[in-house]
């Protein structure tokens, strides 16, 4: 069984368009996150929820707009693509928090605009 | 805002070497996770490191924290192809709400 899984694996489109990328955990966790990994292998953190409630928004353009209808899942929304979104976003999940835990990551999906 | 520096950047060694990755925090740490990566995979989760001295090993991969330094380090014994990939420290933030990463080591295996 996957613990945190994304999809899709791959996701090609072109600038201007909007598209979605979903993440489910089958862990309990109540916190999952979103990440960002350029090209440079740096992973940066976008976004965290907890139990559904925002917690961490850091400094993402309005443009990407996550959505969590219930703790087990976490969709990302992005409008009007850009060539410097070009990325793979990873989705990760904890119990509580990162404090004494380590997140828990899906297989990621590789985004390119054309 | 904490960050992680990663050394070296890259590594080729030979099959059958050692070889030991440093990753130094320019904050307080209060827990030092370490990942590895392969190519079009997540990250995996290989140890945490939470108390000052503390040593941990898995296989043949050891990491140790040392807390006065702000730094961990992850040996690895005896390295063998599967080995290879991109290995990430990762440390909580004081507030446990997210972990910040180090930019990587890509460690190549020649066998």
């Amino acid at each position: 069984d996957t613990a945190v899984s994304q999809t899709p694996k791959y996701l090609v489109t072109q600038m201007g368009n909007d598209k979605s990328i979903k993440c489910e955990q089958n862990l309990g966790h109540d916190t999952m996150y979103w990440y960002k990994q350029d090209s440079k292998k740096f992973l940066k953190i976008m976004f965290s929820y907890n139990n559904k409630e925002l917690i961490i928004n850091e400094t993402v353009p309005n443009r990407f707009s996550p959505k969590s209808p219930d703790k087990a899942h976490l969709n990302l929304h992005i409008n009007s693509l850009e060539l410097g979104d070009s990325a793979v976003y990873f989705c990760a999940s904890s119990p509580q928090g990162t404090y004494n835990s380590p997140l828990h990551f899906g297989n990621g999906t590789r985004l390119t605009v054309t | 805002s904490q960050e992680l520096e990663q050394s070296p950047q890259s590594l080729i060694v030979q099959e059958g070497k050692n070889l030991t990755i440093n990753c130094t925090s320019s904050k307080t740490l209060y827990g030092l996770y370490w990942y590895k990566q392969k190519y079009g995979e997540g990250l995996i989760f290989l140890m945490m490191l939470q108390k000052g001295g503390e040593e941990k090993s898995h296989e043949k991969i050891t990491a140790k924290l040392d807390e006065k330094k702000q730094q961990s380090s992850l040996h690895i014994t005896a390295s063998q192809p599967s080995h290879a990939g991109i290995y990430l420290c990762g440390a909580d933030d004081q507030y446990g709400n997210k972990l910040v990463f180090g930019a990587g080591t890509i460690l190549r295996v020649k066998s």
